[in-house]
């Protein structure tokens, strides 16, 4: 089962424009992260936030969590043509006890940034 | 060099044939997982370890198996009851469940 799911499917910007993908999910988490791939790539790890923070910035990057609305953004400022790649939203799951958590990803935006 | 290794990088596979996909870690983690990523698709989980010797079904794990005698390796087998396994898997590892996940580049299968 997809746990998050991105909005919007593709993205497309010049150059310095800010890019904004969503990620919404349907259970309670512990974390959310976003990730990036370029194509036919390994994915890279951009930044984590925690359910109890609401923002997080990093470089270029920032993110916002609303975990009443189950819900996150990723805004790349000022974005380049080195940017354009998918990006990936995951969820982690840990319901305690004995149980174990699992990390659940999204089916992606792909961001194309014009030169 | 630190990384996470998946081998080999394509791998062709004749119907009802079992093949077995290579994950090697030396970044020291506890826990490492099998995605599978079909085309303009997201990731689903196949299976997942957070010790060694011990390891958790994901989503779609029918099909698949998997083995965690030691710390810093993780193989998947494709069995012949995968009845679609032509996919891009990808394996990764994290220090924790809870961190951040280190990604290997990938075996692209295919079968024939």
């Amino acid at each position: 089962s997809q746990q998050g799911e991105e909005d919007p499917q593709a993205l497309s910007i010049q150059e310095g424009e800010n890019a904004t993908m969503n990620c919404s999910y349907k259970t309670s988490i512990n974390n959310l992260q976003w990730y990036r791939q370029n194509s036919g790539r390994g994915l890279v790890h951009l930044i984590l936030i925690r359910s109890n923070e609401r923002e997080k910035h990093s470089g270029r990057l920032r993110v916002t969590l609303d975990t009443s609305k189950k819900s996150s953004s990723l805004l790349i400022t000022a974005s380049r043509a080195a940017d354009t790649a998918s990006y990936f939203c995951a969820t982690y799951n840990y319901a305690g006890g004995t149980s174990y958590g699992k990390l659940t990803f999204g089916q992606g935006t792909i961001l194309t940034v014009h030169p | 060099d630190g990384g996470i290794t998946q081998s080999p990088k394509y791998l062709f596979r004749k119907e009802g044939q079992n093949v077995t996909l290579s994950c090697e870690q030396n970044l020291n983690h506890d826990a490492m997982y099998w995605y599978r990523q079909d085309p303009g698709q997201g990731l689903r989980l196949i299976y997942y370890s957070q010790i060694v010797n011990d390891f958790q079904k994901g989503d779609i794990a029918e099909g698949y198996s998997v083995s965690r005698e030691k710390k810093e390796s993780f193989p998947l087998t494709v069995t012949s009851a995968q009845k679609n396994p032509t996919a891009f898997y990808l394996c990764a590892s994290s220090a924790l469940l809870n961190t951040e996940a280190f990604f290997g580049q990938g075996t692209r299968l295919t079968v024939v």
